[in-house]
């Protein structure tokens, strides 16, 4: 099965400033198909990135993804308030489809 | 506006089975499919499987077989997931989500999330 790692663990930062995470796999990820959710305390996750790429509808241009194969990265370009939250990446090209163990960005 | 619905929590004991349904509106419900992923308290995210809604084609986490069973009611446009011999860490919140209608897909839309809790 493919092992996501996603880094840091935990993110401190404040409002406005640049978040970039990370989420690297063990093997090449087919078609790169990779996903990132958002999860704020007691709600479920919410997508925000699918191919890698592209922007899930209705979420904010500030947030972007990029990357191929092995190594992913999620960038959340201005901080806002509401961003403050746990990030999970998910491949969903082999089976099982596996997640990362999640990076929380946090208020500093 | 699509919308997936989930039943209550539930406890049960050690050895028990526990069955979650996950009601579904706001799209044709055989034209998606329906992932399953749960999440022990303060942990990260498990995927347990995935149904298809047109012809009831499963995939199930290999650490789980023989233990799941997913299926569908296409009359109600309702998912379920049954998880039987429950253990203890069994424990978590148990999320459906709605996906595109290839296996090879991802949760767009989710419900609210079920929890269980399995304790003696």
């Amino acid at each position: 099965e493919i092992v996501l790692t996603q880094s840091p663990g935990t993110l401190s930062l404040s409002p406005g400033e640049r978040a970039t995470l990370s989420c690297r796999a063990s093997q090449s990820v087919t078609s790169n198909y990779l996903v990132w959710y958002q999860q704020r305390p007691g709600q479920a996750p919410r997508l925000l990135i699918y191919d890698a790429s592209n922007r899930a509808t209705g979420i904010p241009d500030r947030f972007s993804g990029s990357g191929s194969g092995t190594d992913f990265t999620l960038t959340i370009s201005r901080l806002e308030p509401e961003d403050f939250a746990v990030y999970f990446c998910q491949q969903y090209g082999s089976s099982p489809r596996t997640f990362g163990g999640g990076t929380k960005v946090e208020i500093k | 506006q699509v919308q997936l619905v989930q039943s209550g929590a539930e406890v049960k004991k050690p050895g028990a089975s526990v069955k979650v349904s996950c009601k579904t509106s706001g799209y044709t419900f055989r034209s998606y499919g329906i992932s399953w992923v749960r999440q022990a308290l303060g942990q990260g995210l498990e995927w347990m499987g995935w149904i298809s809604t047109s012809n009831g084609n499963t995939n199930y986490a290999q650490n789980l077989q023989g233990r799941v069973t997913m299926t569908t009611d296409t009359s109600t446009g309702t998912a379920y997931m049954e998880l039987r011999s429950l253990r203890s860490d069994d424990t978590a919140v148990y999320y459906c989500a709605r996906t595109g209608a290839s296996a090879y897909s991802y949760g767009h839309y989710w419900g609210q999330g079920t929890l269980v809790t399995v304790s003696s």
